[in-house]
């Protein structure tokens, strides 16, 4: 159980296109999902939090305008990178904490590696 | 200062030793706290979560120390296997700490 699935897991885009992201919880409902991205030899770095049917909270330094988040169900959330760079080159990664209560623990899918060229 | 604060590494270690990690937080407030396990390229996966009274898990031992505001996990005789990057996971924000790297040497 507890499996989270990323889609696409890999893309290559040109600048100034956009790119979306889907994270499933694919045998779990997920209350809350996270965004997170890597670069190479780092720890994950926290984008956003969503929560189903409400805003996604932003951490501090990453632009909502640009990095889109839906979450519209709750087994379903989307990052949207809209007008890519190359600095956006990254891996992203989702992830999902299950509904139950009392259980903080979270599930990640298996990432996004996004080449902006 | 940071969330979360592990000291990256790498520990080098034969097969068989015992190893320790250990993780600062800053936060007195928090009350998750995770061990995940990284391996190259791939997402984080849950190794074992960190109790109050500290938990076992065959050759993995975590525990908390809430006054010295740390985590610890405690791997003993290490595989091979065991070669990955462990990351501390603090509050449900789930701020993570660098990673510490270890690598099983036959």
């Amino acid at each position: 159980g507890a499996v989270v699935s990323q889609h696409p897991s890999r893309v290559i885009c040109k600048s100034g296109t956009s790119v979306k992201i889907e994270c499933r919880s694919l045998d779990f409902q997920a209350t809350t999902m996270f965004w997170y991205r890597q670069f190479p030899k780092q720890s994950l770095m926290l984008m956003a939090t969503s929560n189903e049917g409400s805003k996604a909270t932003y951490e501090q330094g990453v632009e909502k305008d640009k990095f889109l988040i839906n979450h519209a169900s709750l087994t379903l959330s989307t990052l949207t990178v809209t007008s890519a760079h190359p600095e956006d080159s990254s891996f992203y990664i989702c992830s999902a904490r299950p509904w139950d209560i009392g259980r903080y623990e979270q599930y990640f899918g298996p990432g996004t590696r996004l080449t902006v060229t | 200062r940071k969330e979360v604060e592990q000291d990256p590494g790498p520990f080098n270690v034969p097969e068989g030793a015992t190893v320790a990690f250990n993780c600062t937080y800053s936060n007195s407030a928090s009350q998750s706290f995770f061990w995940y396990r990284q391996d190259c390229r791939k997402e984080p996966k849950l190794l074992m979560s960190v109790y109050s009274s500290g938990n076992e898990d065959g050759r993995f031992t975590a525990q908390l120390n809430r006054a010295s505001q740390y985590i610890s996990l405690l791997i003993r005789d290490s595989k091979l296997s065991d070669s990955a990057t462990y990351l501390c996971v603090v509050n449900a924000q789930f701020y993570f700490g660098t990673g510490t790297s270890l690598t099983v040497i036959p």
